[in-house]
């Protein structure tokens, strides 16, 4: 039930750009994207709604293939803000809502 | 405007003690929700609310049990505190139905030994 995320692990220089992907074995209705900084809280980023168009702000945005399954995130020109850990979650319906594992971003000067 | 408050942030049990997290939201949502994280693992669901005075199992509710008697509270429960229970618990709130934009509190880490 789990979505899997790709990459684990991503080292960046600042400026640089990255993809984040997600993957679900089943019907998707909504992905939302979330990014939690070490020792924090996750924050809300994105909702990518099934029908919907790609989202995004500032350098930050998501696209959702629902026939395959799987979002992607993208940063574009990272900055050192950007570091964290960020999480897909996946609605099937049903009450049901998994995140994934995370994938850790390390943006350096 | 605090947003989602838990506590304690921090507290070590032995196994077969018992504790309580409380999870406070000062936003009027209707849904709450424990989360616990554990390394590599992701977020996973242990218990959920739709709503003062219903609760609904998630990922991994055994060995936990929760209360949400006031709309603004949503408790979590260990009765009897095991090794595996180690982690950090995430609360979290949300205004819409269907997982809408989750509001996260702090974290709550517990070790138990």
């Amino acid at each position: 039930q789990q979505p899997v995320q790709s990459p684990q692990a991503v080292i960046l220089r600042e400026g640089e750009d990255a993809v984040i992907n997600c993957s679900s074995s089943k019907a998707l209705y909504s992905v939302h994207w979330y990014r939690q900084k070490h020792g924090e809280a996750p924050i809300f980023l994105m909702i990518l709604l099934k029908g919907g168009e790609q989202k995004g702000h500032d350098k930050i945005s998501a696209s959702f293939n629902e026939k395959k399954q799987q979002s992607s995130l993208y940063l574009t020109a990272s900055q050192l803000s950007y570091s964290g850990t960020y999480f897909c979650g996946t609605e099937m319906g049903g009450n049901q809502f998994y995140f994934g594992t995370g994938t850790s971003l390390t943006v350096i000067p | 405007n605090a947003g989602v408050t838990q506590t304690p942030k921090f507290r070590v049990l032995k196994t077969g003690q018992s504790m309580t997290l409380l999870c406070a939201q000062d936003m009027n949502h209707e849904y709450m929700y424990w989360y616990r994280q554990d390394p590599g693992m992701g977020l996973r669901l242990i218990h959920y609310s739709v709503g003062e005075g219903t609760t609904a199992k998630g990922e991994v509710p055994d060995g936990y049990n929760v209360s949400r008697l006031k709309k603004q509270n949503f408790l979590l429960g260990l009765e009897s505190a095991a090794p595996s229970q180690t982690s950090v618990y995430f609360c979290a709130s949300s205004y819409t139905y269907d997982f809408g934009e989750l509001f996260f509190g702090e974290g709550s880490r517990l070790t138990v030994l």
